[in-house]
């Protein structure tokens, strides 16, 4: 019940597409939804998070869309560039210390 | 600007060795945390500290043991390092109440 299932775990996208992430989660009571963008040879950084209070955030190329019937979040970056190339990885965390549950992650690759 | 900074990106060591991996955080942030990662399998929780001298076991301490004497260091301590604990070490701290992480950019630790 404490697992954050990711897919896919790789992903090719043409310069200029959108780029899905999706990940999918059973605890009910999880209450903050981070995504973390991470370069080689760096580590992880927040990108983007959201609340079940809301359906939709969105921050510039990101969105994040959240279906909390479904227990369901996912990333949409829109007009993907070829420096989104990155490994992504969503998590769900519970208030109030936030230790975060992490997705596998998705390779993203951007094709110019 | 947080900053986390690991004493070594690249460590080589062999089967037996004890190992230390140092974090130290410039931001006064109470909590730390230390895990690894490993494809397919995504940021896997090793330990974590909400203070000085205090530790918490996360998913998988086997093997491992921590130590925080003062608040900005954090150290991770491979007792007899085994070649199944080849990964990268990613350290990372939050505020008290802070939900973002913040990391470091990695020891990838490689035992022979």
């Amino acid at each position: 019940q404490q697992q954050v299932k990711q897919s896919p775990q790789s992903l090719i996208v043409q310069k200029g597409g959108i780029s899905i992430i999706n990940c999918a989660y059973e605890n009910t009571a999880f209450d903050y939804f981070p995504w973390y963008q991470q370069f080689p040879g760096k580590g992880p950084a927040l990108l983007i998070a959201i609340r079940p209070d809301v359906s939709e955030k969105k921050e510039g190329r990101f969105t994040i869309s959240f279906n909390k019937s479904a227990k369901q979040f996912s990333l949409h970056i829109m007009d993907s560039q070829p420096g989104d190339s990155a490994t992504y990885f969503c998590a769900a965390s519970i208030a109030p210390n936030y230790q975060l549950i992490w997705g596998a992650g998705t390779k993203l690759i951007i094709k110019p | 600007d947080v900053k986390v900074t690991q004493s070594s990106r690249y460590l080589v060591k062999r089967t037996g060795e004890k190992v230390f991996l140092e974090c130290v955080q410039d931001m006064d942030h109470e909590n730390m945390f230390w895990y690894r990662q490993d494809p397919g399998l995504g940021l896997r929780l090793i330990y974590f500290s909400y203070d000085v001298k205090m530790k918490e076991k996360g998913d998988i301490p086997e093997g491992y043991s921590v130590s925080r004497e003062k608040k900005e260091r954090f150290s991770l301590i491979l007792e007899s390092a085994s070649t199944n604990q080849t990964s990268m070490y990613l350290c990372a701290s939050t505020q008290g109440t802070g939900a973002e992480q913040y990391f470091g950019p990695g020891t990838r630790l490689t035992v022979t």
